[in-house]
């Protein structure tokens, strides 16, 4: 057990609606970040913050956003859905911005139809 | 940019067989290079890591040395078991960035 926790484990939802991912960080650690695995496009970074502030962007497209709460728990929140949205979602934390072992939850596996 | 190439996948061995999965990576600066696991229906999980040149991460019978001249990080195990089936992937961080730039994952399939 890693110690981050990802929430719901599976999400079945259909073209153009919205869902909201939920990530809690490991006790202590301020740097959440998220990824995306799919099969064409592997594990790709899409957004990471820092004790709730963004901190660095990839590859995210803008019907996604992502906050981080006073708590430290982080979402992603994904709208207008596709079928090319489906996909493994993890989340990872780590004590620092450039902390160089990130934790990983189990994630969250988003599939649209 | 930076990147990193794994080799294709399945891997495919014997229990007690040796196992080495290639990585080379290409970035700017220093990078730190690291091994991830990922077992069946699990998140990824820290197998090593090596933060400098020449410096070896190990970990559960694994290796891995970070090799500057060679830009590689390749994984090895001298024995593996059924239990280490699983996908592995290799990933960066360069100095000054927060993100890890991961391989596409090698899948490693050990039969009995």
């Amino acid at each position: 057990d890693s110690g981050v926790t990802q929430t719901p484990k599976h999400l079945i939802t259909a073209t153009g609606q919205r869902v909201t991912l939920r990530c809690s960080p490991r006790s202590g650690d301020l740097s959440v970040y998220w990824y995306q695995q799919s099969l064409d496009q592997g594990l790709q970074f899409l957004i990471q913050y820092y004790n709730g502030e963004e901190r660095a962007k990839g590859n995210i497209l803008e019907r996604f956003s992502a906050q981080q709460f006073p708590d430290l728990h982080s979402e992603l929140n994904l709208s207008s859905l596709e079928l090319g949205d489906s996909a493994l979602y993890f989340c990872a934390s780590s004590v620092e911005p450039r902390g160089t072992e990130a934790f990983f939850g189990q994630g969250t596996r988003l599939t649209v139809v | 940019g930076n990147s990193v190439t794994q080799m294709e996948g399945p891997v495919t061995l014997s229990e007690e067989a040796f196992l080495t999965i290639n990585c080379t990576y290409t970035a700017t600066g220093y990078p730190s290079l690291f091994w991830y696991v990922q077992y069946p229906g699990e998140g990824l999980q820290l197998l090593l890591k090596a933060t400098k040149a020449d410096d070896k991460g190990s970990n559960k019978g694994f290796e891995a040395t970070y090799r500057k001249e060679t830009t590689s990080f390749h994984l090895e195990k001298g024995s593996v078991q059924v239990s280490d089936s699983a996908v592995y992937f290799c990933a960066l961080r360069s100095a000054g960035f927060q993100k890890l730039v991961f391989g596409t994952g090698t899948r490693l399939l050990v039969s009995p």
